[in-house]
């Protein structure tokens, strides 16, 4: 398995506050990267995906890539208490016939 | 919006016995993966089902534990063999679709307990 490793947990906002949740992985190959979201007894669904260098947006999620450093970051803007779930970060060298890699998963908490 | 189903939902099984779970999607899927999650885990990958041949295991698993088939593009299935407690999981089936991005998608698990 690929090495992803992400902020030990668990983590605690109060609502409104910004959840800052991190990830780093092993394998200089990689080219895509996803957040996705697991809810208690659930399957994880996917909430972003980022494949460059730098931000991206989509409401009040914010997704940051920076490959030389091997990272990438989600930030959750005005935390609600239904953002409380585990996240977990994904990687993949990405194209056809390529395997996604989960994180250690971190579980947000928001207080209302 | 395509659909992955997945059964059994949960199972209890006793030592020593095997099970088999089964994933069917109603579009068609680039790539088909199994994955495992144990209790407070997070998702470790099994191995890759290969339409037509023998699937593609990651390190640590072996096709006499967990053998897989995917006689065709939209179904699959894994198999625990010799289950023991230690096999208490939820196992995933996750696919890549054909239309849209090279995202994965899960089905909503089996949740398996061995006794």
């Amino acid at each position: 398995q690929k090495e992803v490793e992400q902020n030990s947990g668990p983590l605690s906002v109060p609502e409104g506050a910004i959840a800052s949740l991190n990830c780093t992985y092993s394998d200089r190959v990689s080219q895509s990267f996803f957040w996705y979201r697991q809810y208690s007894g659930k399957s994880p669904e996917l909430i972003m995906s980022i494949y460059s260098n730098g931000d991206k947006e989509d409401g009040r999620f914010t997704a940051q890539l920076n490959k030389a450093s091997q990272y990438v970051s989600l930030l959750i803007r005005d935390s609600q208490p239904s953002d409380s779930a585990t996240y977990l970060c994904a990687v993949s060298r990405g194209g056809a016939g390529n395997q996604f890699y989960f994180g250690t998963g971190t579980s947000l908490t928001v207080i209302p | 919006s395509a659909v992955i189903s997945q059964k059994p939902s949960r199972d209890i099984c006793q030592r020593g016995t095997s099970l088999t779970i089964q994933c069917q999607v109603d579009s068609q899927v680039t790539m088909m993966f199994w994955y495992r999650q144990q209790p407070g885990q997070s998702l470790t990958l099994i191995a890759t089902a290969n339409q037509g041949s023998e699937a593609t295991y990651e390190s640590g698993f072996v096709i006499d534990k967990f053998p897989i088939s995917r006689p065709n593009l939209t179904f699959s299935t894994l198999t625990v063999s010799n289950m023991s407690p230690e096999d208490s999981s939820i196992y995933l089936c996750s696919v890549v679709w054909v239309r849209g991005a090279n995202v994965l998608t899960f089905g909503a698990g089996s949740r398996l307990t061995v006794l």
